[in-house]
C-alpha cells in the first residue's frame, strides 16, 4: 500500500529542546511539504522541496529546519528558536515534473501533534 | 499567487445536496481548481480536481464557469459523516496555500427522529 507515514503520531517535549518530527513516502514523488495547523485554522506551509537535496521556505519557517537527503524522506525539526511549536503538524508529496507542474493533487500523512510544555 | 475566498462555515441536514462556492478572481490561464476534505486529527484528502466547465467523480461533482473566476463543490445527498472542512485550492507555483477552508455541519434528518415520549415515573 502506497503512502505517506508520519510518525510518532503525538509527541511531547520540553521547551528548549529540538525535536525532529518524521515523514517517509513510497509514492515514488518528487515533492515534498511540511504544513503546520493550529486549532480552527487552515495549513500554513513551512518547507517543501521539489527534489533530493534541495528545500526552499515556505511561509512560516523561522525557527524550523529541514533536509532532503533522500526522495522518500523529508524529515522536520522543530528548534528551540521556534517560539510557538505546538501544533498540529501535516506532511505531504505530490508528483513533481515538467508536466504536471503545480496542478499536481497533494497526498497527504495522518499528522503529528507536537506539544511543547 | 492566486487567492480564493470561501464561506467560513455551512450547516446542511443529512440527504440534502450540498454545494460550497469558492471565489478565485485572479486564477491565472494554467491553474486548476483542486478541493480537499479534512477530518479532525488528520491530514486533507484530495475530492476532486478540474480546469474548466463540469467535472464529475464518487464523491462530487465541481462546476466552474467559462470565466473560471469561482467554482463550487457539489456534494449529493450528503450523510453526517461528511461534516469536515472543504479547502479550494487554485495552484500556480511551487507553494501550495491553504485558505482556512469551509467548515461543513451536516445535522441529522429532522424525518430521523420521532416527536418522543414524555414518560413520566411518580413515587
Amino acid at each position: 500500500d502506497g503512502g505517506i507515514t508520519q510518525s510518532p503520531k503525538y509527541l511531547f517535549r520540553k521547551e528548549g529542546q529540538n525535536v525532529t518530527l518524521s515523514c517517509e513516502q513510497n509514492l515514488n514523488h518528487d515533492a515534498m511539504y511540511w504544513y503546520r495547523q493550529d486549532p480552527g485554522q487552515g495549513l500554513r506551509l513551512i518547507y517543501y522541496s521539489q527534489i533530493v537535496n534541495d528545500f526552499q521556505k515556505g511561509d512560516i519557517a523561522e525557527g524550523y529546519s529541514v533536509s532532503r537527503e533522500k526522495k522518500e524522506s523529508f524529515p522536520l525539526t522543530v528548534t528551540s528558536a521556534q517560539k510557538n511549536p505546538t501544533a498540529f503538524y501535516l506532511c505531504a508529496s505530490s508528483i513533481f515534473g515538467q508536466e504536471s507542474s503545480y496542478n499536481s493533487p497533494l497526498h497527504f500523512g495522518n499528522g503529528t501533534r507536537l506539544t511543547v510544555t | 499567487l492566486a487567492k480564493t475566498t470561501q464561506p467560513i462555515s455551512m450547516d446542511s441536514y443529512e440527504g440534502q445536496e450540498v454545494n460550497i462556492t469558492c471565489s478565485h478572481n485572479n486564477i491565472a490561464t494554467n491553474d486548476y481548481i483542486t478541493w480537499y476534505q479534512q477530518f479532525p486529527s488528520q491530514g486533507p484528502r484530495f475530492i476532486i480536481q478540474g480546469y474548466k466547465t463540469k467535472v464529475t467523480n464518487e464523491v462530487a461533482s465541481l462546476f466552474i464557469p467559462a470565466d473560471r473566476k469561482s467554482s463550487t463543490l457539489s456534494l449529493p445527498r450528503v450523510s453526517l459523516s461528511d461534516t469536515a472542512v472543504y479547502y479550494c485550492l487554485v495552484g500556480d507555483r511551487q507553494e501550495i496555500i491553504f485558505g482556512k477552508g469551509t467548515r461543513l455541519h451536516i445535522l441529522p434528518s429532522k424525518s430521523t427522529f420521532g416527536d418522543g415520549t414524555t414518560l413520566t415515573v411518580k413515587p
